[in-house]
């Protein structure tokens, strides 16, 4: 089957503006991650979903960011009054038990 | 506090044998990944340790010892394909099976 996807691929948007990425799990993967990889960083875990179970948003670096999962599937994260800072790729994986499956991420410029 | 160390660069030749260290100091453990990463790909997995010892796959194998927080990812009959970054990741104990990284060892694999 497919993989885990992404949309868009790249992202570049001006400094204020707000930004959604969206991410489709593998079907029939219960538990859906974001997380974000700097340049020269280490990826950083943002958010955790697990079926209807309430997210685990510990990782979010401040209330710009916010996400939802809708029908136990596709993700949205958003970024609202996008900061330079936030240039980043943001990558979604899901899983069934404990590998998880990356997309190729979005590559978000904030110019 | 959550550390995890690997080297950041790594050198070695076509053929060869090559070993990546990765300590950690997390605040629970659940397991240990390695996963690879090309440059501008997801990245994909390539072990999993949970209980201390070597787990061998093919070219790969990955070896855990929980009292030290140590591991390694040891490559053989090194390929140019290989030529990627090698991330560490450490499961937290928790429902939330989310993965601490490290900031990855950049490995290059010289004709």
């Amino acid at each position: 089957g497919a993989g885990v996807s992404q949309s868009p691929s790249n992202k570049v948007t001006e400094k204020g503006k707000d930004v959604e990425l969206r991410c489709d799990p593998i079907s029939g993967h219960t538990a859906l991650y974001w997380y974000r990889q700097s340049l020269g960083q280490g990826l950083e875990f943002l958010i955790y979903f697990q079926g209807n179970s309430a997210p685990d948003k510990s990782g979010l670096p401040s209330d710009r960011f916010s996400a939802e999962r809708t029908g136990g599937s596709v993700s949205t994260l958003t970024i609202q009054r996008t900061q330079q800072e936030d240039s980043a790729v943001y990558l979604c994986a899901s899983s069934l038990r404990d590998e998880q499956y990356f997309g190729p991420g979005t590559r978000l410029t904030v110019t | 506090g959550q550390n995890i160390d690997q080297p950041t660069e790594m050198t070695a030749t076509e053929g060869a044998i090559v070993q990546i260290n990765c300590t950690y100091q997390t605040s629970g453990f659940n397991g240990l990944f390695w996963y690879q990463q090309h440059a501008g790909e997801a990245p994909t997995f390539l072990s999993y340790n949970v209980l201390d010892g070597l787990e061998e796959k093919g070219r790969f194998s990955s070896f855990l010892s929980r009292s030290k927080g140590y591991s390694y990812l040891l490559l053989k009959e090194l390929q140019m394909k290989d030529s990627a970054s090698y991330l560490c990741a450490v499961s937290e104990r928790g429902a939330t099976n989310k993965l601490i990284f490290g900031t990855g060892t950049l490995l290059a694999v010289q004709p």
